[in-house]
This record gives C-alpha cells, structure tokens and sequence, in this order.
C-alpha cells in the first residue's frame, strides 16, 4: 500500500498568503514528519507530530494529525518566497527493535510567488 | 548546530564500477540510515543500521548494496556494480531519538 500520499501536487500562491498541504497515509504510524526539499537539495526536517498528538506548531508552520482519518495537514502561514519548495510527509513506523524508517509521500511543490 | 555530512556531492560512473558513498552522521545519534531518490520521484527507504548490524533493508537493497560503519565516525553504502537505473540522489540519515535528520545527499550518476 502507499503511503504518505500529499496533496495537492503543485500549488502556486503570492506570499503572504497561507499554504496548506495535505497527507493521507494508510497504515498506523508512531509518528508523522513534515520535511523540505529544495530543487536539487536535500530534506529539511519541520516539525514532527507524534501519533498521540493533534496538533503542533512551530514559528508560521502548523500541522494536524488526524488518526481517524490517516490524514495530517501543514499549514504555512504568511507565505514568504523562500518557502519556495517541496514539502513531504513522511510516517514512521517502528516495525520493531530499532528499526524506526520512514515512508515519504511524492510531495507537493509549493511556489509562492512575491 | 550539527549536521549530517555526505561526501561527494556528486559522482559520476560508468555502468559495472563500484561506488563508495560516504556520510559522517551526528556524532551522538545510534541509528543510521540510507535513502535514495530517482529524479522526480519519491524518497524510498533502502536500509537501517544499528549496533553496528543491519536492522530492516527494502527489497531495492540487493546484494549489490552493503553497507558499513568502518569506524566511529563514518558510515559508508556501497554498490559493487552499478547499473544505469541507480542513477538518484542518496541521502544518509541518522537519528537519536524520533526525528531523522539528512545529509545534503550525493548524486550518483551511472552512464
């Protein structure tokens, strides 16, 4: 099955306004992890929300767990041009002993224009 | 505030040679971690490492892969015969407790 599936795929907005991205996954999880990418770079870790929690905030970024639904959102506020880049989900799961891997979803490109 | 480091940034190899990748985790964390990512698609889990042993590996993580902790610092993937379709970018991740944090990723190129 796939998991940490986002969407929208691509989304365009002028800055200052808000972004959110959605993450759908299908198996229980212990945690779910927002990262970033810019082109060609490598993942900025955001903010992790254990599956215990709700809701979390760290600066202008907002995310929400929703269990019953496998479902979690981001939520950017005050969009700035450099928070141009792809934003992935990423669900761990600890399948036993130590091994705690993430599963990533195809992310959704977020462009916020000035 | 420390990192995760990957060296080189980008190689570039022909088809059949072998390639080291490199990373130096955080120096505290335990757990250590392999990722790639073909170009446009998604990060996929190759293999975790633990207590100087393999703890999970994906189904990509053939026997062409392996990988090795040679000292206290380094943590190294190999692929013994590169094939054209290990072109991606690969990234090494190392963790504490429950967040992973990542390198800046190597670009392996196989012509």
């Amino acid at each position: 099955s796939q998991q940490g599936e986002e969407d929208p795929q691509a989304l365009s907005i002028q800055e200052g306004e808000n972004a959110t991205m959605n993450c759908s996954y299908k198996t229980s999880i212990n945690n779910l992890q927002w990262y970033r990418q810019n082109s060609g770079r490598g993942l900025v870790h955001l903010i992790l929300i254990r599956s215990n929690e709700r809701e979390k905030h760290s600066g202008r970024l907002r995310v929400t767990l929703d269990t019953s639904k496998k479902s979690s959102s981001l939520l950017i506020t005050a969009s700035r041009a450099a928070d141009t880049a792809s934003y992935f989900c990423a669900t761990a799961k600890n399948s036993g002993g130590s091994n705690y891997k993430l599963t990533f979803g195809k992310g959704t490109l977020l462009t916020v224009n000035p | 505030e420390p990192e995760v480091t990957q060296t080189p940034s980008h190689q570039v190899t022909q088809m059949g040679q072998e390639v080291i990748l490199r990373c130096v985790p955080i120096s505290n964390h335990l757990y250590f971690y392999w990722y790639r990512q073909i170009l446009g698609q998604k990060v996929e889990f190759l293999v975790s490492f633990y207590n100087n042993e393999i703890s999970e590996k994906s189904e990509i993580f053939d026997d062409q892969f392996s990988v090795e902790r040679p000292d206290g610092s380094n943590f190294t993937l190999k692929i013994r015969s590169t094939k054209l379709e290990d072109s991606a970018m690969y990234f090494c991740a190392s963790r504490r407790q429950n967040e992973q944090f990542f390198g800046p990723g190597t670009r392996l190129t196989v012509l």
